[in-house]
């Protein structure tokens, strides 16, 4: 069974900082890894998806590494706005399903 | 539609009573999942589509739960005689297939509340 880990669970940064999002999975079998973005109360906002083959993606600020034999993924914001303040999960996709990480709670503080 | 479109957003109602959630999902999206996420905790596997094979229902937690797509539309997640313990927001997602660079593309849900 896949596992998903996110770490840390919360955190808060000061606005500029950067951001360090870590996710870990137990199965290396994977097609692709998704980052997305959760704000309270909404549905889940797709960020940055890697396909196995690719090691990483960046769109803007944000910059996610794949290391699929270590079954690792990163997560990179930088210069952290309060905007960002959100729940970023972490998803693996195997042959017919998502599996999902708990999240990393990010606060940016002015 | 440009999204994936779910009824209704919220809903509250007596322990004891059916509900019916409804999911519209991407045009030409083939594969659609229904996900449940209770207060605090991690997205939960329910049950998947994938055109016209058979579902993978392996996620719904009991025979309670239940779900319906005809072909590559709508589908229905039904809960019959509801608990508290079924609170939660439930997603939709639709994808043309998991593999590749096919991004799952998620519904705003819809909150359930029983009360």
């Amino acid at each position: 069974k896949q596992e998903v880990t996110q770490i840390p669970a919360a955190l808060s940064v000061p606005e500029g900082e950067n951001l360090v999002l870590n996710c870990s999975f137990t199965d290396s079998a994977i097609y692709n890894l998704q980052w997305f973005r959760q704000d309270p109360g909404k549905g889940l906002t797709s960020l940055l998806l890697i396909q196995s083959s690719q090691r990483e993606q960046t769109s803007g600020r944000l910059n996610a590494s794949l290391d699929k034999s270590s079954g690792r993924s990163t997560l990179y914001i930088a210069a952290s706005q309060p905007g960002d303040s959100a729940t970023y999960l972490c998803a693996v996709s195997l042959s017919n399903r998502l599996a999902f990480g708990k999240g990393n709670q990010v606060v940016v503080i002015p | 539609g440009a999204g994936v479109s779910q009824s209704p957003s919220n809903k509250v109602t007596e322990k004891g009573k059916d509900v019916e959630l409804r999911c519209d999902p991407i045009s030409g999206h083939t594969a659609l999942y229904w996900y449940r996420q209770r207060l605090g905790q991690g997205l939960e596997f329910l049950i998947y589509f994938q055109g016209n094979s058979a579902p993978d229902k392996s996620g719904l937690p009991s025979d309670r739960f239940s779900a319906e797509r005809t072909g590559e539309s709508v589908s229905t997640l039904t809960i019959q005689r509801t608990q508290q313990e079924d609170s939660a927001v439930y997603l939709c997602a639709s994808t043309v297939t998991l593999s590749g660079a096919n991004v799952l593309t998620f519904g705003a849900g819809s909150r359930l509340t029983v009360l």
